[in-house]
């Protein structure tokens, strides 16, 4: 199993351009999330999702957002970027839905925003 | 609100010293508590999880306790190896599923 994936590992962008942020697990996994971490605040949830179809907001969802076509993709965009959304971003996934499980993490998305 | 704290910040002890990690929460409605390892530009990797019905959790050189009356639990890590150093990251898994993160504790082991 790859576990979780996320591509790419680093970007550039400009304030306004737009972008998706991949991520695919191949664990067959209901629950799917993403994190930022920002230095000094851990991780913050923007989006995460409990099966195909389903999808609902975090803590920081503003500026983002997601769609959960297949249980494998959990793909996040950028409409606008601004400098305030530089980051690691993070995927994670888990088998089940009630919290009692383990959370698999993907490696991560270094993003800057000029 | 869950708020989940862990102290200290950072942490340095000498290579074979026993390193003590802590992480501390205010709401005692939780479904379980993780700790993860974090790596120098690399993802998370999880160490432990701990059901809220459990006590504690030990896995080689690792174990972790949970006390949910007082919010609080300690990762030990017994007889340091520069190898271990990381950043150690607790999480909450509340009630919705959801998972609530410390800021972590930075350790360097010296050899």
């Amino acid at each position: 199993n790859a576990g979780v994936t996320q591509t790419p590992k680093f970007q550039v962008l400009k304030t306004g351009q737009s972008m998706t942020l991949q991520c695919a697990q191949d664990m067959n996994h209901e629950y799917m999330s993403w994190y930022r971490q920002d230095p000094g605040m851990g991780l913050r949830l923007i989006h995460y999702s409990v099966g195909a179809g389903i999808t609902d907001q975090g803590e920081v969802p503003n500026g983002y957002n997601v769609s959960r076509s297949t249980t494998e993709d959990f793909p996040l965009r950028l409409l606008s970027a601004a400098p305030s959304q530089t980051s690691v971003y993070f995927c994670a996934s888990r088998s089940g839905l009630a919290g009692a499980y383990e959370q698999y993490f993907g490696p991560g998305t270094r993003l800057t925003v000029t | 609100k869950q708020e989940v704290t862990q102290i200290p910040a950072a942490l340095s002890v000498p290579e074979g010293e026993n390193l003590v990690l802590n992480c501390s929460f205010t709401d005692s409605a939780i479904y379980n508590l993780q700790w993860f390892r974090q790596d120098p530009g690399k993802g998370l990797t999880s160490l432990l999880l701990i059901q809220s019905s459990q006590r504690e959790q030990t896995s080689g050189r690792l174990n972790a306790s949970l006390d949910k009356s007082s919010g609080r639990s300690t990762l030990y890590i017994a007889a340091s190896q520069p190898g271990d150093s990381a950043t150690y990251l607790c999480a909450i898994t509340d009630s919705w599923g959801k998972l609530q993160f410390g800021a972590g504790t930075q350790v360097v082991v010296t050899p």
